[in-house]
């Protein structure tokens, strides 16, 4: 158990829709990040927030957002669903900024239909 | 764009030692280099980070050359339960935007047979 709680733990939705997944890191970590998984595209990152503040951005789409509230949790919504957007969502936690050991939750699994 | 590449799959027996290579040709100067092992539907699992060198822990080593464009997880005495899938993560900055990722590596399957 790497402390990273993540809910819910499946989701199935339709297209179009938008769903909001949560996050709580470990206790004491400061750094949230969200990662995708899908089979084409291995994992991939999307955002990394620190103590409330966004700091690093990857191949996050438009549709997506993300945001860490001031108790460290955050969330990650996700708007006008396709069906390509059927993943794996993983947030991971870290105590710095950067450059230190992220330590993952076991996941959302997003089934788009 | 930064290219981390690893082996797609390796097959080992019980008790051999495994090491697994991972080419990040653009790593952040200040970053990281981390290895997760992964098992079907759940998070990845935390194995070992170094910088530079050589890094040793109760799992495995880390071994990374003075370039820092490599790196190479090395599993001593593998046994059944270590059937997974084996990730490294390295920091990417780019100077042209001034932006920060993380990349993954393709990640390596590795299949211990008895």
């Amino acid at each position: 158990d790497s402390g990273v709680t993540q809910t819910p733990k499946h989701l199935i939705t339709a297209t179009g829709q938008r769903v909001t997944l949560r996050c709580s890191p470990r206790s004491g970590d400061l750094s949230v990040y969200w990662y995708q998984q899908s089979l084409d595209q291995g994992l991939q990152f999307l955002i990394q927030y620190y103590n409330g503040e966004e700091r690093a951005k990857g191949n996050i789409l438009e549709r997506f957002s993300a945001q860490q509230f001031p108790d460290l949790h955050s969330e990650l919504n996700l708007s006008s669903l396709e069906l390509g957007d059927s993943a794996l969502y993983f947030c991971a936690s870290s105590a710095r900024q950067g450059r230190g050991t992220q330590y993952f939750g076991p996941g959302t699994r997003l089934t788009v239909l | 764009l930064a290219k981390t590449t690893q082996p797609i799959s390796m097959d080992s027996y019980e008790g051999q030692e495994v090491n697994i290579t991972c080419s990040h040709n653009n790593i952040a100067t200040n970053d990281y280099i981390t290895w997760y092992q992964q098992f079907p539907s759940q998070g990845p699992r935390f194995i070992i980070q170094g910088y530079k060198t050589k890094v040793t822990n109760e799992v495995a080593s880390l071994f990374i050359p003075a370039d820092r464009k490599s790196s190479t997880l090395s599993l001593p005495r593998v046994s059944l339960s270590d059937t997974a899938v084996y990730y490294c993560l390295v920091g990417d900055f780019l100077s042209t935007s001034g932006t920060y990722k993380y990349i993954f590596g393709t990640g390596t399957r590795l299949k211990v047979l008895a």
